[in-house]
C-alpha cells in the first residue's frame, strides 16, 4: 500500500508570494491533518479535513487555508508569505480521524521563504 | 494546553545501552502516542497507549503511562545506531474531534 505522498518535496519562495502544497493520503483514508514544524515552535497543528469538511483548526492566521477533494487529496495554501513561514509542512492521514488512531505521515514539504 | 513536554531535550548514549524519555502533559487524555522522526523526514508512529492502560510493549520499546501524574515514559532497550532520531509524544483531548498535539521532542543520539 502506498504511503502518504507530499509534493513538492522542496520549495523556495519570496516574501509576499503565495504557495500551494499537496498531500495524497493513504488509499481509503478520509482524514488529512496538516502540521507546521519549525526548530523553535516544534510541531504546530494547522487543520484537519475529513470528507471535504474542515473538522478542526489550529491557531494560525487566515493566510493559511486548506481544502480537501472528493478523492481525499488535500491542499494547503499560504498567501502573502512571510520569512517566518519557512518550515517543514507535514501532512498525515487516518481512516476516520485522529481520535484513537495513529497518524500516518508523509515526508513533508520543506518551504523556504527568502 | 494539552501539549506534552518531553524530557530530556537531548540524550546521548552508547550502542547497547537503554534510553529513557519522559513526557508530561496537562489535561486529561483518551490516549497518548509516541512517534519517531529521522532527520528531515516524516514522523513514524511507534506506540499508542490508552488512558486505561499502564504499560505497553512493542519489540525493544516499552511505554508506561501514569494518568495520576499525567506522565508517560518511553524506554528503548539495547539501543542501536539506527535508533538515532527525535522522539515525540502526542496527546489527544478526552473527546472525539480534538486534534493530536505534539510535544517538542527528545533528540536521541546513539553512538557505536
Amino acid at each position: 500500500k502506498a504511503g502518504v505522498t507530499q509534493t513538492p518535496r522542496y520549495l523556495i519562495k519570496t516574501r509576499g508570494q503565495q504557495v500551494t502544497l499537496s498531500c495524497s493520503p493513504i488509499s481509503g483514508h478520509r482524514s488529512v491533518s496538516w502540521y507546521q514544524q519549525t526548530p523553535g515552535q516544534g510541531l504546530q497543528f494547522l487543520f484537519e479535513y475529513f470528507s471535504e469538511t474542515q473538522r478542526n483548526k489550529g491557531n494560525f492566521p487566515g493566510r493559511f487555508s486548506g481544502r480537501q477533494f472528493s478523492n481525499s487529496r488535500s491542499e494547503m495554501n499560504v498567501s502573502t508569505l512571510e520569512l517566518g513561514d519557512s518550515a517543514l509542512y507535514l501532512c498525515a492521514s487516518t481512516k476516520q480521524g485522529t481520535f484513537n488512531s495513529p497518524l500516518h505521515f508523509g515526508n513533508g514539504t520543506r518551504l523556504t521563504v527568502t | 494546553s494539552q501539549q506534552g513536554e518531553e524530557d530530556p531535550q537531548a540524550l546521548s548514549i552508547q550502542e547497547g545501552e537503554n534510553a529513557t524519555m519522559n513526557c508530561s502533559y496537562k489535561t486529561s487524555i483518551n490516549n497518548l502516542q509516541w512517534y519517531r522522526q529521522n532527520s528531515g523526514r516524516g514522523l513514524v508512529h511507534l506506540i499508542l497507549i490508552r488512558s486505561n492502560e499502564r504499560e505497553k510493549h512493542s519489540g525493544r520499546l516499552r511505554v508506561t503511562l501514569d494518568t495520576s501524574k499525567k506522565s508517560s515514559s518511553l524506554l528503548i532497550t539495547a539501543s542501536r545506531a539506527a535508533d538515532t532520531a527525535s522522539y515525540f509524544c502526542a496527546t489527544d483531548g478526552n473527546q472525539a474531534g480534538t486534534a493530536l498535539i505534539f510535544g517538542k521532542g527528545t533528540t536521541l543520539s546513539v553512538s557505536s
